[in-house]
């Protein structure tokens, strides 16, 4: 019950094009989800994050679409360039349970070609 | 801030030998992180401190492994003796607390058991 399904594993766009990244969860005490991106030799960073009051949060290229009902939560990158090229990961946590645990999503290598 | 500092940022070692891993988390930050990346298994908690005291080491894969925090500016992840399935990339992460669910990784330490 405490898993992050993400899907796909890889995934090649051309630049320009709508990187689409999917995750699901089965714990409906999650009530916090931040992706992450990570470059190579790197450590993953922060890049947006969401709360099930909204259905949506955009910032700049990045959109995450939230379906609470569904316990799905989704990663747009519009116009996506070669920079997006990374590792990203979803995550999902309870607020409540304290100790900011995070349980990750198994990751999705974008590769975004000219 | 310098970020989340860990060290070494590569280590080479051969089977049988105890292994040490370092990190320094950023100032004023109360949670401690330990993360393992390899590509079959992604990214996984090993173990968390909340103000220095372990919270939930169930990631911890088995006793050859044990992780410190002294104090707050400081911790170890410790391997004795190590294995050739232990290669992979060792992230610590600290977050802030206090509702601020942010987690902050360092640049890793990649260790390869030969």
């Amino acid at each position: 019950q405490q898993q992050v399904k993400q899907s796909p594993q890889s995934l090649i766009v051309q630049k320009g094009g709508i990187s689409i990244i999917n995750c699901a969860y089965e714990n409906t005490a999650f009530d916090y989800f931040p992706w992450y991106q990570q470059f190579p030799g790197k450590g993953p960073a922060l890049l947006i994050a969401i709360r099930p009051d909204v259905s949506e949060k955009k910032e700049g290229r990045f959109t995450i679409s939230f379906n609470k009902s569904a316990k799905q939560f989704s990663l747009h990158i519009m116009d996506s360039q070669p920079g997006d090229s990374a590792t990203y990961f979803c995550a999902a946590t309870s607020l409540g349970g304290g100790g900011n645990k995070l349980t990750f999503g198994t990751g999705t290598q974008l590769k975004v070609e000219l | 801030d310098a970020g989340v500092i860990q060290s070494p940022r590569h280590e080479v070692t051969e089977m049988g030998q105890e292994v040490t891993l370092r990190c320094k988390p950023i100032s004023g930050h109360n949670s401690l992180f330990w993360y393992r990346q390899t590509m079959m298994r992604g990214l996984e908690l090993l173990i968390y401190f909340n103000n220095n005291v372990p919270i939930d080491d169930s990631g911890m894969p088995e006793d050859r492994f044990s992780a410190k925090m002294p104090n707050a500016s400081f911790s170890t992840l410790k391997i004795q003796p190590s294995e050739p399935r232990d290669s992979a990339v060792y992230f610590c992460a600290s977050s802030p607390g206090g509702g601020k669910n942010i987690q902050y990784f360092g640049a890793g330490t990649r260790l390869s058991v030969l």
